[in-house]
């Protein structure tokens, strides 16, 4: 079954460096989400991209964030300069359709994540 | 600000008991809603989804929706220690998904 890979698992940085989180999402699927779930709290939307550009993003989404699909494949989220507060698992999402779809096909599958510690 | 409220649990069960799992939402115009299962430690992993009033059942799981009352809510029949996670309610409007806390389930065996 397919299924949504990132790489890394776990990602350890300074304070004030740029991390990249990378994610493969399944193959037929047109929608691409990021999520963070900081250790005990819920887990919060990110940002969501359709055809190549942002569709929706939440305020934590600030410019210190950008997301890129360099290629046919990978969908990336870039964090410029880490901040103590960043440290979380990173969740990549994708779906076939997005939620305004109303049907099944907008379910979205979760990666493994990866967790981030900015130290 | 949209909410996804969920009773807070923790929620303990005995082996081959209902489990019984309730959000509720704010946002009157949500149109999906869906049940995540997330063990310690790892990702949510889609259980159920639903769109329209009513019971929609799969294997062991029937989800139950009312958007009239903006009521959600999940039974799981049979339950087994495998079952013992968090499960989270998440909302879809307005093209984001917003989840709520999570009930943390136990299954006693």
């Amino acid at each position: 079954e397919p299924e949504v890979t990132q790489t890394p698992s776990h990602q350890v940085t300074q304070m004030g460096q740029e991390v990249i989180l990378r994610c493969v999402p399944i193959s037929n699927h047109l929608y691409f989400y990021w999520y963070r779930q900081i250790l005990g709290q819920k887990v919060e939307f990110l940002v969501s991209f359709y055809n190549n550009e942002i569709s929706e993003k939440s305020e934590i989404f600030d410019d210190q964030f950008s997301v890129e699909r360099p290629d046919g494949s990978n969908f990336t989220l870039k964090i410029r300069s880490t901040k103590l507060e960043d440290s979380a698992m990173y969740f990549c999402a994708s779906s076939r359709e997005g939620l305004e779809a109303g049907t099944p096909y907008n379910e979205q599958f979760f990666g493994p994540g990866t967790r981030l510690t900015v130290l | 600000q949209k909410e996804v409220e969920q009773n807070s649990g923790p929620l303990s069960v005995p082996e081959g008991a209902i489990a019984s799992l309730n959000c509720t939402y704010s946002d009157r115009v949500s149109q999906s809603f869906f049940w995540y299962r997330q063990y310690s430690g790892k990702s949510p992993e889609l259980i159920m989804s639903i769109y329209s009033n009513g019971d929609k059942e799969d294997g062991r799981f029937t989800a139950q929706l009312n958007k009239a009352s903006q009521y959600v809510s999940l039974l799981i029949r049979d339950s087994q220690p495998s079952d013992s996670a968090t499960y989270l309610c998440a909302v879809g409007s307005a093209r984001q998904l917003t989840f709520g806390s999570g009930t943390q389930l136990t299954v006693l065996p």
